[in-house]
């Protein structure tokens, strides 16, 4: 069965702070994998896009892993703001518009 | 602001209204995405359409019916709904269909259902 699986639920760190979040996945056969950041009551903002040959991808403070043959992936943010503060979605699309999204990490970001 | 526009972005309706949600996006895509998300759950998949031609309807009740008439706008008519229709409704574009191409989301319709 087609998965994603994500953790932690949420997390708290104080601002300044480093956090990776996880991300673990049965998707076969194997696309991309994103992640986004949904703040509280908007749309989805693309992050990092990983396609089956990238081991890493930044995007400022954010920096994206994957693990094609564990099929794990991981998004760090370095030195975190109150801003970073929301829903971190992993998504893995597999052939066509088969895409499967994981049930997010909520992250809190404290003063 | 986000490149993809929805209106309106809060909709309150009865069960026997009839309703429209807009979206709207000029980058030029050529696919164009309903979701459904329920709250703290993640997106899931309602239709897609790609150069204006439905491509996936995942299986979504007849009383949500989805439009594109150009390549520009994408519309969800509503009819008939039920209280657990109540969500956040985004629209989603990207370039094409292909696979790997990032999806660029509008900030969503919130739908309530009396």
């Amino acid at each position: 069965k087609n998965q994603v699986e994500q953790s932690p639920q949420s997390l708290i760190i104080l601002e300044g702070k480093n956090c990776t979040l996880q991300c673990n996945y049965t998707v076969s056969p194997f696309s991309n994998l994103r992640w986004y950041k949904q703040d509280t009551g908007r749309g989805p903002v693309s992050l990092t896009i990983m396609t089956f040959s990238e081991n890493t991808k930044s995007n400022g403070r954010y920096t994206a892993t994957l693990d094609a043959d564990t099929k794990q992936s991981s998004l760090h943010i370095t030195a975190s703001q109150l801003s970073d503060s929301a829903s971190y979605i992993c998504v893995v699309t597999s052939w066509g518009f088969k895409t499967i999204f994981g049930a997010g990490t909520r992250l809190f970001v404290k003063a | 602001d986000t490149e993809v526009t929805q209106t309106p972005k809060h909709l309150v309706m009865g069960m026997t209204n009839k309703k429209s949600l807009k979206c709207e996006q000029h980058m030029g895509h050529r696919a164009m995405y309903w979701y459904k998300q329920k709250a703290k759950k993640p997106p899931e998949l309602m239709f897609v359409y790609s150069y204006e031609k439905l491509s996936i309807n995942e299986s979504v009740p007849s009383r949500f019916s989805p439009e594109c008439p150009n390549s520009s706008l994408l519309n969800l008519h509503l009819h008939a709904l039920q209280p657990e229709d109540s969500a956040l409704y985004l629209c989603a574009s990207s370039q094409t269909s292909r696979q790997g191409e990032p999806q660029h989301f509008g900030d969503g319709t919130r739908l309530s259902i009396l």
